[in-house]
């Protein structure tokens, strides 16, 4: 099973600021990483897939990149509606599909 | 608009059973893979299991020891999940999502509760 480990577990922001989240494969993955957000009460939300690819209709100031190993979610001028928790995925090596824990993103 | 609903979640005693739906709309129900993934209270996402597009491959998580049964009615665009020999570490939210790798689709989500 791939073990995904995020970077920090808690990240604290201001708003207009640049937020930089890490997430890391215990094997090669290649590109096959999604990243969600999470709203308290709210179901997750794709915003990134195959490592840097935008779901529709998440706006610009999500980027993500790396692959193999290492993967960044960066969000580049925060918004106060970015306020969330954000989950890693690998989707190459399944089943099982495996989740990191999760990073929460405050003020 | 694309919506998925659960429903069947509630409160049941250890060692019982329930049965979540999980009804489709807006999108072509019939051509996804489809996946539950739960999260229990103040925790992460985990995965259940998934269903393909062809049932041609079902999948679940190895700490469901056999327990769940996914399945899918693609005339009724319903998908659901036969929880058997239910514990208190099984209480958590049920997600229905839908895609092939990633969810690109979610649920709100349901919750089962399984407490004496």
């Amino acid at each position: 099973e791939i073990v995904m480990t995020q970077s920090p577990a808690t990240l604290s922001v201001s708003p207009g600021e640049r937020a930089t989240l890490s997430c890391r494969a215990s094997q090669n993955i290649g590109s096959n990483l999604a990243w969600y957000q999470q709203k308290p009460g709210q179901a997750p939300r794709l915003l990134i897939f195959g490592a840097s690819t935008r779901a529709t209709p998440i706006p610009a100031r999500f980027s993500g990149s790396g692959s193999g190993t290492e993967f960044t979610l960066t969000i580049s001028s925060l918004q106060s509606e970015d306020f969330a928790v954000y989950y890693c995925q690998q989707y190459n090596n399944w089943p099982p599909y495996t989740f990191g824990q999760g990073t929460k993103l405050e003020i | 608009e694309v919506q998925l609903v659960e429903s069947g979640g509630g409160l049941v005693k250890p060692g019982g059973s329930l049965r979540l739906s999980c009804s489709a709309s807006g999108f072509s129900f019939s051509h996804y893979n489809m996946n539950w993934v739960r999260q229990a209270p103040g925790k992460g996402l985990e995965w259940v299991a998934s269903i393909s597009s062809s049932r041609d491959y079902i999948y679940y998580a190895d700490s469901l020891r056999g327990r769940f049964t996914i399945s899918r009615d693609d005339s009724e665009e319903s998908l659901h999940l036969q929880m058997t020999s239910l514990r208190v570490e099984d209480t958590a939210v049920y997600y229905c999502a839908s895609g092939g790798g990633y969810g690109v689709y979610w649920g709100r989500g349901a919750l089962v509760t399984v407490s004496s």
